[in-house]
């Protein structure tokens, strides 16, 4: 069974800095565009950054430019992501997703069950 | 970036059809998938590519849409169904690569 299972999420002060991860079993991400995703409390759901499986291309939302960082590593079958400067607004459930990317179409197949980051002093 | 506007929330009686709508410009390049989502749990993808269903999901649920908003329509709703459900594009202003509408929740009375 293809599975997500992120972690490294928990509470961290203001200012501070943070690494998610993300490993997939049951499957390779070698190939595989990757996401995260994030929702705040009680809130919607926002994209915050993607890398493809295939090209150098990295794309992040700008509320999280300059401050968060997305890797991968195939070899270990793993997807990171790099918080730094956090903020009280990046309280959030961090889901990692796999993307994929057809003309017109863009759809998130995979989740993971998320890690809660919480940012408070 | 573009947004794509949902309804904050309607209700279905049992076994009556309920539609749920997406607006947004990005809607007119690209075409919107949807996502249930239940307290808790990881977003499931229910449509891709305005109409298509993933393996395993319902025929009660299909997709539809035209110009700038997507529908997404369960038929026959069951008390299973009632979850958030959220539309999802490419964001056409170029800013960010994916965006999400701000969600439905649906209630099965």
């Amino acid at each position: 069974e293809a599975q997500l299972v992120e972690s490294g999420g928990h509470l961290i002060h203001p200012g501070g800095s943070l690494r998610l991860s993300c490993v997939a079993s049951g499957f390779t991400l070698s190939g595989d565009d990757m996401n995260w995703v994030r929702q705040a409390p009680g809130k919607g759901l926002e994209w915050i950054s993607y890398i493809s499986g295939r090209t150098s291309d990295i794309y992040y939302a700008d509320s999280v430019k300059g401050r968060f960082t997305i890797s991968r590593d195939d070899a270990r079958n793993s997807l990171y992501l790099q918080m730094n400067t956090l903020r009280a607004e990046d309280t959030a459930v961090y889901f990692c997703a796999t993307s994929y990317f057809v003309g017109v179409v863009a759809y998130l197949q995979y989740w993971g069950q998320g890690t809660l980051v919480t940012v408070s002093s | 970036s573009s947004e794509l506007t949902q309804d904050p929330a309607v209700s279905v009686a049992l076994g009556q059809t309920v539609r749920i709508t997406c607006q947004g410009d990005s809607l007119r390049s690209y075409f919107a998938s949807w996502y249930q989502q239940k307290p808790g749990q990881a977003p499931l993808l229910v449509i891709f590519g305005k109409y298509n269903r993933p393996s395993g999901i319902p025929d009660r649920f299909s997709g539809s849409g035209s110009g700038d908003t997507a529908s997404l329509t369960i038929t026959g709703a069951q008390a299973e169904d009632e979850a958030d459900y959220y539309c999802q594009s490419r964001d056409n202003s170029g800013d960010h690569l994916l965006i999400f509408g701000g969600g439905t929740k649906v209630t099965v009375l």
